[in-house]
């Protein structure tokens, strides 16, 4: 079955330090690959997408994501948080022939001590 | 253009009631998508247009959802009938053909009461 983990629910760091969230994805083939962020009553906003090529993406806001292949990973990683990085993280796939559909993960949200 | 615009954003009715919440999509955005988030959720896709052509709806929570795109532009979401279960944010998200990220919009808070 398709499916989208992220395992961490909740998430604290403080401000500077670095962040890492996991996504493990189940997929027949390999999907395409997108990380969206959510500010509390918000939609989504894009911070990154992976089609092909460098497995290794960078996104907005200073984020970037690395694709591994065998392990169907795509963890998302920023070095340096900023207080205003507190949102809700979701990992998302779509098919590579078409992203009609996304699934996404149950998010992780991420808390910043100043 | 400002992005996809959704409405209402909140919406606050009594169980049985009819609801219809309205998706403006990127102007030139051919894919339209309707999902569900409820609380501590990721969103759950429920249907997409391909200009006005529904393409899967199979997703649609039951039959008292149903969604339109009547002219390939905006889109409408309706739930007849109400109950508490359907209490959550829906939100509207759109893509320039297939292959490409979709963008959402803020989304339609549901509250049923």
């Amino acid at each position: 079955a398709q499916s989208v983990t992220q395992p961490d629910i909740h998430i604290t760091v403080s401000e500077g330090a670095s962040l890492e969230l996991r996504c493990n994805y189940s997929y027949g083939a390999t999907p395409y690959l997108f990380w969206y962020v959510q500010s509390p009553g918000q939609g989504l906003q894009l911070l990154l997408k992976y089609f092909s090529g460098d497995t290794l993406v960078q996104g907005i806001k200073g984020f970037e994501a690395e694709f591994k292949r065998s392990q169907s990973s795509f963890n998302l990683r920023k070095p340096s948080v900023h207080w205003s990085d507190a949102a809700e993280y979701f990992c998302a796939v779509g098919h590579p022939s078409g992203t009609y559909k996304y699934i996404f993960g149950t998010g992780t949200r991420l808390k910043v001590l100043a | 253009d400002t992005g996809v615009s959704q409405d209402p954003r909140h919406k606050i009715t009594k169980r049985g009631q009819n609801v219809t919440f309205r998706c403006d999509p990127i102007s030139e955005h051919n894919r339209l998508y309707w999902y569900r988030q409820t609380l501590g959720q990721g969103p759950e896709f429920l249907t997409y247009f391909q200009n006005e052509a529904q393409l899967e709806k199979s997703r649609l929570l039951s039959d008292r959802f149903s969604a339109e795109r009547p002219k390939g532009s905006f889109s409408t979401l309706e739930i007849q009938r109400t109950e508490q279960g359907d209490s959550a944010m829906y939100l509207c998200a759109s893509s320039l053909g297939g292959g490409a990220e979709a963008f959402f919009g803020q989304g339609t808070r549901l509250t049923v009461v």
